[in-house]
């Protein structure tokens, strides 16, 4: 089965500082890929994905996010965070019907 | 953009009552989904359907499960006697053409189990 790994709990950085969130996965060929975001009490929102081509794919929000298989990882990036960023952000993978969803980094921004 | 709604927001029973959680789904898509997430725990997949029938189901969605469109347009899962460990939040999700496009996901049910 597939799975994605979010090695960081927790995440803190100061408003208009640079943020990744980490995310690897496993997978045998070569996986679709997702960023989802999780306001507090709202439901999940797509903010990117990942099928093939460009390695490099720009979401929502100002998000980024850059495939390496190298590296099995699928690392999402923002160059300049607001508060309104505060939030769980979780990395899912494509397993035939389904997408399956990592544990969440909890984003939190200090002022 | 187009939304999914999911209601209750909020359900609250008896440990041992049946539940139904009811989603309206966009109406142009097909393929619809129910994940449910524990307090802290990560969205974990519990069913996916497509055309009246169920496609896939994790281990979670043992017999006191089922899913249905009783009107062509609801989406709804039902518990059949709640246990405690059924708490949680319960996110509904639908889609145009399945898991490899956008998973549009309602607001999400919390269920409390007493």
């Amino acid at each position: 089965a597939q799975s994605v790994t979010q090695p960081d709990i927790h995440i803190t950085v100061s408003e208009g500082a640079s943020l990744e969130l980490r995310c690897n996965y496993s997978y045998g060929a070569t996986p679709y890929l997702f960023w989802y975001v999780q306001s507090p009490g709202q439901g999940l929102q797509l903010l990117l994905k990942y099928f093939s081509g460009d390695t490099l794919v720009q979401g929502i929000k100002g998000f980024e996010a850059e495939f390496k298989r190298s590296q099995s990882s699928f690392n999402l990036r923002k160059p300049s965070v607001h508060w309104s960023d505060a939030a769980e952000y979780f990395c899912a993978v494509g397993e035939d019907d389904k997408i399956i969803f990592g544990k969440g980094t909890r984003l939190h921004i200090l002022p | 953009e187009p939304e999914v709604t999911q209601t209750p927001s909020h359900q609250v029973t008896q440990m041992g009552q049946e539940v139904i959680l009811r989603c309206v789904p966009i109406s142009n898509h097909l393929y619809f989904y129910w994940y449910r997430q524990i307090l802290g725990q990560k969205v974990e997949f519990l069913v996916s359907f497509y055309n009246n029938e169920i496609s896939e189901k994790s281990e979670i969605f043992d017999d006191q499960f089922s899913v249905e469109r009783p009107d062509g347009s609801n989406f709804t899962l039902k518990i059949r006697s709640t246990k405690l460990e059924d708490s949680a939040m319960y996110f509904c999700a639908t889609s145009r053409q399945g898991a490899s496009e956008k998973l549009f996901f309602g607001s999400g049910t919390q269920l409390s189990v007493l």
